[in-house]
């Protein structure tokens, strides 16, 4: 099955630097690659996603970037606020037609003021 | 717009109870899948369903059991709980090829 590694584990930036976190995957089958923002108390919600047949994709501060020959794909947040405090996490979906995600294992973000 | 509705939010329970998670959403989405989160391993899948009548097993099945009688709900029942089941579950939904919606969790302790 896939198996999804994601680094950093926990991640400080003073705010208005950016904050990059780097996933890699094992199955070169996997095809679409969603990143999820959790707040305290809260379930994972969709910041941005991407799918195999493109190498970047932006939305405003956030960027994510995939090299699927080097099985690799990163979060990017530009100028970084206290609201981007939180958890992420990198996903892969190995197979369209049953919706089964494979999660890394989290990146804890702390904006300093 | 409720999206995908879990309850109880908070649960505890004695070794050996049964008890069902509650998962529901009014979006139509075909598929539901039931995930545990637990400190330092990410989410990982327990089990899924494509569409009414249809579950299959994830990365994590054991001492869970589904079934999916209708397209809005999605039960998770613990046959006899144990303190390894001690997590945060949630339950998502989505479209084919969509993005997945996530309910606010049920924080599950078994003492």
């Amino acid at each position: 099955g896939e198996n999804v590694e994601q680094h950093p584990s926990t991640l400080s930036v003073q705010e208005g630097d950016s904050a990059v976190i780097k996933c890699t995957y094992s199955d070169s089958a996997s095809n679409y690659f969603p990143w999820y923002k959790q707040e305290l108390g809260k379930g994972p919600q969709l910041i941005i996603d991407i799918r195999s047949n493109v190498g970047e994709k932006k939305d405003q501060r956030i960027a994510v970037t995939l090299n699927k020959t080097a099985k690799h794909f990163s979060l990017h947040i530009t100028e970084t606020q206290p609201e981007d405090s939180a958890v992420y996490f990198c996903a892969a979906m190995l197979d369209f037609g049953n919706e089964k995600l494979t999660f890394g294992t989290g990146t804890r973000l702390t904006i300093i003021p | 717009n409720a999206g995908v509705t879990q309850t109880p939010k908070f649960q505890v329970l004695k070794t050996g109870q049964s008890m069902t998670l509650q998962c529901a959403q009014d979006m139509n989405h075909e598929y539901m899948s039931w995930y545990r989160q637990d400190p330092g391993m990410g989410l990982r899948l327990i089990h899924y369903s494509v569409g009414a009548g249809i579950t299959d097993q994830g990365e994590v099945p054991n001492g869970y059991n589904v079934s999916r009688s209708t397209t809005e709900d999605f039960p998770l029942r613990l046959l006899s709980a144990a303190p390894s089941q001690t997590s945060v579950y949630f339950c998502a939904s989505s479209y084919e090829y969509g993005e997945a919606f996530f309910g606010q969790g049920t924080r599950l302790t078994v003492v």
